[in-house]
């Protein structure tokens, strides 16, 4: 296994533009999370998916946010009209299954809005 | 009410010595689990150890031991010998098994091992 890759690494974008932030999972590990994390503070759940379906997503997520897993392989994260406050690492995880306590981190993409 | 709590914002230990990071948690779930993870400078989120709450024994791993007291509610983070390459941030953090399948994390603690 290769482990959990994030791409891009890090995104620098004006306020207003939108921007994607693409996941890859451990191969065979069905449950995928975003995460985002702001300076100083521990990582805050978004949403996360089993497969291709979206079971939970957080109140953090607003509607400028969409996340997708259309084949229940890699996941894409948008963030639509972007603001300053958006400014974060956003991380992505994944774990086999539910009884798996572990999950498994990516490097993170971190977003820079201007 | 804060489910998981880091009291020591910042750590300065010298290098082989011992270090115990703090800390608390909150739940009503019987059922839950409490992990410590690593974050170097580079950012990615690194596994160190786990603890389920019907765990009779403190988990172990290597150099890395959590000190459990279940009554107290508290999982301190025991790093034996530390070195120079344990300087990062960590981060408690805490699933609660019968209530949804996220990881909750405290605000973290930066440990920084000195020469």
């Amino acid at each position: 296994d290769t482990g959990v890759s994030q791409d891009p690494r890090h995104k620098i974008t004006k306020r207003g533009q939108n921007v994607t932030f693409r996941c890859d999972p451990i191969s065979e590990h069905n449950r995928l999370y975003w995460y985002r994390q702001t300076l100083g503070q521990g990582p805050e759940f978004l949403t996360y998916f089993q497969n291709e379906a979206q079971l939970e997503k957080s109140r953090l997520l607003s509607d400028r946010f969409s996340a997708e897993r259309p084949k229940g392989s890699f996941s894409t994260l948008e963030i639509q009209r972007t603001e300053q406050g958006d400014s974060a690492m956003y991380l992505c995880a994944s774990t086999p299954g539910r009884s798996s306590y572990e999950q498994y981190f990516g490097p993170g993409t971190r977003l820079t809005v201007t | 009410a804060q489910k998981i709590t880091q009291t020591q914002p910042g750590m300065f230990v010298q290098e082989k010595e011992a270090v115990t990071l703090d800390c608390t948690y909150d739940t009503s779930d019987p059922s839950y689990g409490l992990f410590w993870y690593k974050q170097p400078s580079s950012g990615e989120m690194i596994f160190l150890i786990y603890q389920g709450s019907y765990d009779q024994q403190n988990a172990t791993e290597g150099r890395y031991s959590l000190n459990f007291q279940k009554a107290r509610k508290s999982a301190n983070l025991v790093i034996s010998a530390s070195q120079l390459g344990d300087s990062a941030m960590y981060f408690c953090a805490m699933r609660e098994w019968n209530r949804d399948d996220k990881i909750i994390f405290g605000k973290g603690t930066r440990l920084h091992i000195l020469p």
